[in-house]
């Protein structure tokens, strides 16, 4: 199994371009999140979603954007990018059944805004 | 007051060394407390998961739960180079999962 696939692995971008990191897991899980991780800000949830069709806002949502059409994808957008988007971001996914929690990290998305 | 509160150290230890990392929480209700693993450049990795208070044993890790001080803990005994990374606590809140800052950990040889 690929497990939680996360492309690209490295973007760069100008201030105001808008892009999409994407994401996709093989193990029929329903949970997807996107977490944005910065130097001494630890792991700061962007978005989630308990399963295809709903998402919801987590800590830190603004300037960001998800949809959750299938179970397997779940595509973060970035509308207009910005110096402070600038960070790694990492999806992740579980079953979300509340008995098994161990979420599934993808290797991460280097993202520079210029 | 966040969710949950982490001290990022840096944390240096010598090899061999018994290593406590420590996170608090705000919220009585919740259940289910992890402790992640994250090597430079890599993704976090469940290290391990506990519902309840008391001690869960691994190999040379220990989690440790007090829900009426609402403080966890990770305890690696004998410790080794290869430990040398981030550790976050995580906290499944509801219908989500929240981390701690993550603490650095250094084990010198």
């Amino acid at each position: 199994n690929a497990g939680v696939t996360q492309t690209p692995k490295f973007q760069v971008l100008k201030t105001g371009q808008s892009m999409t990191l994407q994401c996709a897991q093989d193990m029929n899980h329903e949970y997807m999140s996107w977490y944005r991780q910065d130097p001494g800000m630890g792991l700061r949830l962007i978005h989630y979603s308990v399963g295809a069709g709903i998402t919801d806002q987590g800590e830190v949502p603004n300037g960001y954007n998800v949809s959750r059409s299938t179970t397997e994808d779940f595509p973060l957008r970035l509308l207009s990018a910005a110096p402070s988007q600038t960070s790694v971001y990492f999806c992740a996914s579980s079953y979300g059944d509340g008995i098994n929690e161990k979420l599934f990290f993808g290797s991460g998305t280097q993202l520079s805004v210029l | 007051q966040k969710e949950v509160e982490q001290d990022p150290g840096p944390l240096s230890v010598p090899e061999g060394a018994i290593v406590s990392l420590n996170c608090t929480y705000s919220n009585s209700a919740f259940q289910y407390f992890m402790w992640y693993r994250q090597y430079s450049r890599k993704g976090p990795e469940l290290l391990m998961y506990t519902y309840s208070s008391g001690n869960k044993e691994d190999g040379r890790f220990t989690a440790q739960v007090d829900k009426s001080s609402k403080y966890i803990s990770l305890f690696i005994r004998d410790s080794q180079p290869s430990d040398s990374a981030t550790y976050l606590c995580a906290i499944f809140s509801y219908d989500k999962i929240i981390f701690g800052k993550g603490t650095r950990l250094h084990i010198l040889p």
